[in-house]
């Protein structure tokens, strides 16, 4: 067990609808990492956020859009869903500004299928 | 812009062999990461390698750093059957603004 967490572990939607994933980080990480891995697919960065501001931003769709709140917690919108966009949804902390390197910890993933 | 490859991007191999899985990256770095991906599961950090020459060793995985060749390798020893998943490589640096740059992953199989 990473100590992060996320919810819900599954979601199923149809298209042209809206999702909210959520992720609490371990205990004192600062920096929150979102991630999308579709079948058999590598990882495909999305959006780090450190200290509830937005630091990194990879490939993600203008239909998407994240945040983390004042306890840390992060939460990943993804709307206008479209059948592509079902996938496992990862979400990462680490300390970020204390510790000089990056190791990255990761959450159970939400996996997200869209009908 | 950093970039990381991995190969062999798939392995089969038998149980009892020795193997490696390469990761080379394409600028400065000292700092490269290892991870373990299980079908369908979360990825779980194996191994921190943070200067040139680093190696750490965890059962029959050790990991090594050479950062003059840009060069990482995973080196299976006597492999198992419940060593079988997906390693990630993945390096951060200045040239990635320190994001994490992960390498495609080595689906690795071994049969009994």
């Amino acid at each position: 067990d990473s100590g992060v967490t996320q919810t819900p572990k599954h979601l199923i939607t149809a298209t042209g609808q809206r999702v909210t994933l959520r992720c609490s980080p371990r205990s004192g990480d600062l920096s929150v990492y979102w991630y999308q891995q579709s079948l058999d697919q590598g990882l495909q960065f999305l959006i780090q956020y450190y200290n509830g501001e937005e630091r990194a931003k990879g490939n993600i769709l203008e239909r998407f859009s994240a945040q983390q709140f004042p306890d840390l917690h992060s939460e990943l919108n993804l709307s206008s869903l479209e059948l592509g966009d079902s996938a496992l949804y990862f979400c990462a902390s680490s300390v970020k500004g204390t510790a000089n390197y990056n190791e990255q910890f990761f959450g159970p993933g939400t996996r997200l299928t869209v009908l | 812009e950093l970039k990381v490859e991995q190969n062999p991007l798939f392995l089969s191999m038998q149980e009892g062999k020795n193997y490696t899985i390469y990761c080379n990256y394409s600028t400065t770095s000292d700092r490269l990461y290892w991870y373990r991906q299980d079908p369908g599961k979360s990825l779980e950090s194996l191994f921190v390698l943070l200067s040139n020459g680093a190696v750490k060793q965890e059962g029959r995985l050790m990991a090594s750093l050479d950062t003059k060749a840009r060069l990482s390798t995973l080196h299976i020893t006597a492999a198992v059957h419940d060593l079988s998943a997906t390693y990630f490589c993945a390096v951060d640096g200045m040239d990635s603004n320190y994001q994490l740059i992960w390498g495609a992953g080595t689906k690795l199989i071994i049969k009994p």
